[in-house]
């Protein structure tokens, strides 16, 4: 039951925009996004509930579709700071997070 | 808000014997988990503890293989049991202070098994 996510890496440069995509199997109560850099624990970013709500933090931003069982983080204007793994958490009915695949983002300058 | 401390930070052990990683959480929560993280992989849920019952645990991983211990609201062990080199992972104590909000992590254990 673990969630897809797509790309699976992506290179941008400073300024430039991503977006990262989410999807799962299985109905959704509510989708979390972490960022994990390398060698450090994942720190938590976001909770999206059902609802389809958009959700914003500084110039990272997420949406969740609960019909199409997915969700997909926005990150505009990057910073070299973005840089990292961002994993998607789904919560099926079992109440228990499940991470996504993981999408590896470098940002230059 | 909650601060986890988690040892070792990470070992290297031989095949065959057992390590039994800690994690102490600076507030009482109801909810602790354990994950594994494998070399350039995602989380992967090994199992709830639970607080004065047996452990819950996820499609492929045994308690024979990874007991865990949770005496208390603020504690929790797990061991890694006969390891192989298989077992070379990041293991993360994460706890949930406020049910279906966000978790906090350790700094995970980073273990090798020659």
């Amino acid at each position: 039951q673990q969630p897809v996510q797509s790309p699976q890496a992506v290179i941008l440069r400073e300024g430039e925009d991503a977006v990262i995509n989410c999807s799962s199997s299985k109905a959704l109560y509510s989708v979390h996004w972490y960022r994990q850099k390398h060698g450090e624990a994942p720190v938590f970013l976001m909770i999206l509930l059902k609802g389809g709500e958009q959700k914003g933090h500084e110039k990272i931003s997420a949406s969740f579709n609960e019909k199409k069982q997915q969700s997909s983080l926005y990150l505009t204007a990057s910073q070299l700071s973005y840089s990292g793994t961002y994993f998607c958490g789904t919560v099926t009915g079992a109440n228990n997070l499940f991470f996504g695949t993981g999408t590896r983002l470098t940002v230059i300058p | 808000s909650a601060v986890i401390s988690q040892k070792p930070s990470r070992d290297i052990c031989q095949r065959g014997t057992s390590l039994t990683i800690q994690c102490q959480v600076d507030s009482q929560v109801t909810m602790m988990f354990w994950y594994r993280q494998q070399p350039g992989q995602s989380l992967t849920l090994i199992a709830t503890a639970n607080q004065g019952s047996e452990a819950t645990y996820e499609s492929g991983f045994v308690i024979d293989k990874f007991p865990i211990s949770r005496p208390n609201l603020t504690f929790s062990t797990l061991t890694v049991s006969n390891m192989s080199p298989e077992d070379s992972s990041i293991y993360l104590c994460s706890v949930e202070p406020d049910r279906g909000e966000k978790l906090f992590f350790g700094s995970g254990t980073q273990l090798s098994v020659l």
